[in-house]
């Protein structure tokens, strides 16, 4: 089944050492986004790529940055975690309005961030 | 600037009763409505959307939601509560920009489920 898979679902970092989540998606989608949800709260977004293109919200901090290598894969990093930071980490993906994509954005299954 | 209520933090009923969970938005163009599930330590799942035509829109699960343009509302409903449906609901709007490609969804701040038994 066509899908978005993250990894690791749960990951465990220590205080400013940096950490990289990853998504990958095979709906070959050419919109990805990451969401930031804490307790049950809204998810924030953060970034999105629209193709190779990357779209920064205003309020994200510089600590978080992505990378997208490839149409498939997509990669979050924080490059100095603080304890603020422990959440939920949410990637989606859609395919754009200009390409016949039907306002859905699907959701992988989160990936938990523990900071210590 | 778009945004979405969701009045209710969490929502009770019984198992076998129908269940509402309500959802109002504000945007200033035509509204693109989802609604998105999520159980613990999962991801969003799609439920249903409305974006044009029939106000009642049918979706994953028994899940309906209608669409209320005098109202300005997006209730999501089920005839038959299920124990199973016990999780968080987010309703969301999209951006009615029309100028970029992608959407970008304006969450609800959810709203919890408890279907007892």
């Amino acid at each position: 089944d066509a899908m978005v898979i993250q990894n690791p679902r749960y990951q465990v970092t220590q205080f400013g050492k940096p950490v990289t989540l990853s998504c990958s998606q095979t709906l070959n989608h050419n919109v990805m986004y990451w969401y930031q949800q804490k307790s049950s709260q809204a998810p924030k977004l953060l970034f999105h790529y629209y193709d190779k293109d990357f779209n920064n919200e205003a309020d994200t901090p510089d600590n978080f940055q992505s990378r997208r290598p490839n149409t498939s894969f997509c990669f979050l990093d924080i490059r100095s975690p603080g304890l603020g930071d422990a959440a939920m980490y949410l990637c989606a993906t859609s395919r754009d309005i200009w390409r016949g994509g039907r306002e859905t954005q699907y959701f992988g299954p989160g990936t938990r961030l523990l900071v210590l | 600037a778009q945004s979405v209520a969701q009045p209710e933090d969490q929502v009770n009923v019984a198992e076998g009763n129908p269940l509402t969970v309500k959802c109002t938005y504000s945007v200033s163009g035509n509204p693109y409505l989802f609604w998105y599930v999520q159980y613990p330590n999962r991801g969003l799942q799609f439920l249903l959307k409305y974006i044009t035509g029939d106000n009642l829109v049918k979706g994953s699960y028994g899940f309906e939601a209608e669409f209320n343009k005098s109202q300005t509302s997006f209730h999501l409903k089920k005839p038959s509560a299920l124990v199973s449906d016990s999780a968080l609901y987010f309703c969301a709007v999209r951006d009615p920009r029309v100028d970029t490609g992608f959407q970008k969804l304006v969450f609800g701040t959810g709203t919890r489920l408890l279907v007892s038994p």
